[in-house]
């Protein structure tokens, strides 16, 4: 099967920099993604890593290490508006079209 | 503007009744998905097809049913075998090429069943 940690809370001041993490076990693999959902809104892509290493798209980045299971998305100039739920996805089974999401981490960004 | 489309946004049933779910997108995209979220958890997968007269469950496939007789549609049946349907319900579609093409969601129904 699949499933996916990542922290339930983090917390942080404006300007900051912020690293959400991510564990991941699937039965096959074919991409970890991120993304943004502000409260009662959908959820919006930020990052796609397939292959190792590190994935830079503005103030975010995202890494992923297949032979860890593990990723990160990195979060640079926090701003009061990044204030959301992240979630970490998985792209495994079902010939790489089943993508699982993890519960969530809730990214508090103080003045 | 392309999109996918969710109605209706707000969805109230009572117990024991039967609800249709809309899901219709634009995008041409082949895949498609439904997930359900509780709050304050993640989006849990239900339902998801890969190309039209096709779909897979997902996790947490009881109590749900769907169809994907259009490339453009895909409605999600809350059944009353569903124990605990009230919840909010994302549809998604992802294009198959290129290989990281991400989800795109609709806006959600928030379906209340008491």
């Amino acid at each position: 099967g699949q499933s996916l940690e990542q922290p339930s809370e983090v917390t942080a001041v404006e300007g900051a920099i912020v690293q959400i993490n991510c564990t991941y076990q699937t039965s096959g693999f074919y991409g970890l993604s991120w993304y943004q959902q502000h409260d009662g809104g959908a959820p919006t892509f930020l990052s796609y890593n397939a292959l190792d290493g590190l994935e830079e798209t503005g103030r975010f980045s995202s890494f992923l290490s297949r032979s860890d299971s593990y990723g990160y998305l990195l979060l640079q100039e926090l701003q009061m508006k990044d204030s959301a739920s992240y979630f970490c996805a998985v792209r495994g089974g079902g010939g790489g079209f089943k993508t699982i999401f993890g519960a969530g981490t809730r990214l508090f960004v103080k003045a | 503007d392309g999109g996918i489309t969710q109605s209706p946004k707000y969805l109230f049933r009572k117990e024991g009744q039967n609800v249709t779910l809309s899901c219709e997108q634009n995008l041409n995209h082949d895949a498609m998905y439904w997930y359900r979220q509780d709050p304050g958890q993640g989006l849990r997968l239900i339902y998801y097809s890969q190309i039209v007269n096709d779909f897979q469950k997902g996790d947490i496939a009881e109590g749900y049913s769907v169809s994907r007789e259009k490339k453009e549609s895909f409605p999600l049946t809350v059944t009353s075998a569903q124990k605990n349907p009230t919840a909010f319900y994302l549809c998604a579609s992802r294009a198959t090429e290129p290989n990281n093409s991400p989800l795109h969601f609709g806006n959600g129904t928030r379906l209340t069943v008491t």
